[in-house]
């Protein structure tokens, strides 16, 4: 069966700071991948996604940037941290087979 | 653009009544529909889903019918109880635009 994982699961950085966060996906192959962010009180908002290795799309220009150096890994990062960076930050995978999204357990973000 | 709407929250109700979300969706082709849920400081799980008109997604005592002609996707449960306390996404997926679209999220407390 499919897995996903994100890591870290939290943490708390300060303004100008770099982020990485990694997602990794087992049990399938050349999964559709996205990263979402969910602000305090708010909703989900689409940032990135990716159909293969190498191809990213942005939703939304910001500070943030997405690479997938491998067909099951999806990297989030920043070079510099702004406060309204702060969030929980989900990946995803799609199931190509019903367009079902399977999300990771998160990773809060807080800066400081 | 793809667009969902549901009906804001919080909403709170007393455990064994009835449970209604409302949600309603804009979409051009035929989109698949789902409902997510978020326990507290948890990630996203797919609660239940509909991939077209008519068909009934049900999981855990909840249930959902696609109304193409309506264009909802309501969420209904008879009879809740305290672990059903979460927010609650509506959401839809549309190939041509490769992502989830997701509403505000109904955030539901069920007190004992």
């Amino acid at each position: 069966s499919q897995t996903i994982h994100q890591w870290p699961a939290t943490l708390v950085q300060p303004v100008g700071s770099p982020l990485s966060l990694e997602c990794t996906v087992e049990g399938t192959s050349n999964p559709n991948l996205y990263w979402y962010r969910q602000a305090a009180g708010r909703g989900l908002q689409l940032l990135f996604y990716s159909v293969g290795i190498g191809q990213i799309s942005s939703e939304v220009p910001q500070n943030l940037s997405a690479s997938r150096p491998q067909d099951r890994q999806f990297i989030l990062s920043s070079k510099k941290l702004l406060l309204s960076d702060s969030g929980f930050y989900l990946c995803a995978w799609r199931d190509t087979g019903d367009n079902t999204i399977y999300f990771g357990e998160g990773s809060w973000l807080t800066v400081v | 653009g793809n667009s969902v709407t549901q009906m804001e929250g919080p909403v709170t109700l007393s455990e064994e009544a009835f449970l209604t979300i409302n949600c309603t969706y804009t979409a051009t082709g035929y989109p698949s529909l789902f409902w997510y849920v978020q326990y507290p400081g948890e990630g996203l799980q797919l609660l239940l889903k509909a991939t077209k008109a008519d068909d009934k997604g049900s999981n855990k005592g909840f249930e959902a019918t696609y109304r193409k002609e309506t264009t909802s996707f309501h969420l209904e449960k008879g009879s809740v109880q305290v672990s059903d306390s979460a927010v609650y996404f509506c959401a839809l997926f549309t190939a041509a635009g490769n992502k989830l679209t997701f509403g505000g999220g109904t955030r539901v407390l069920v007190k004992p």
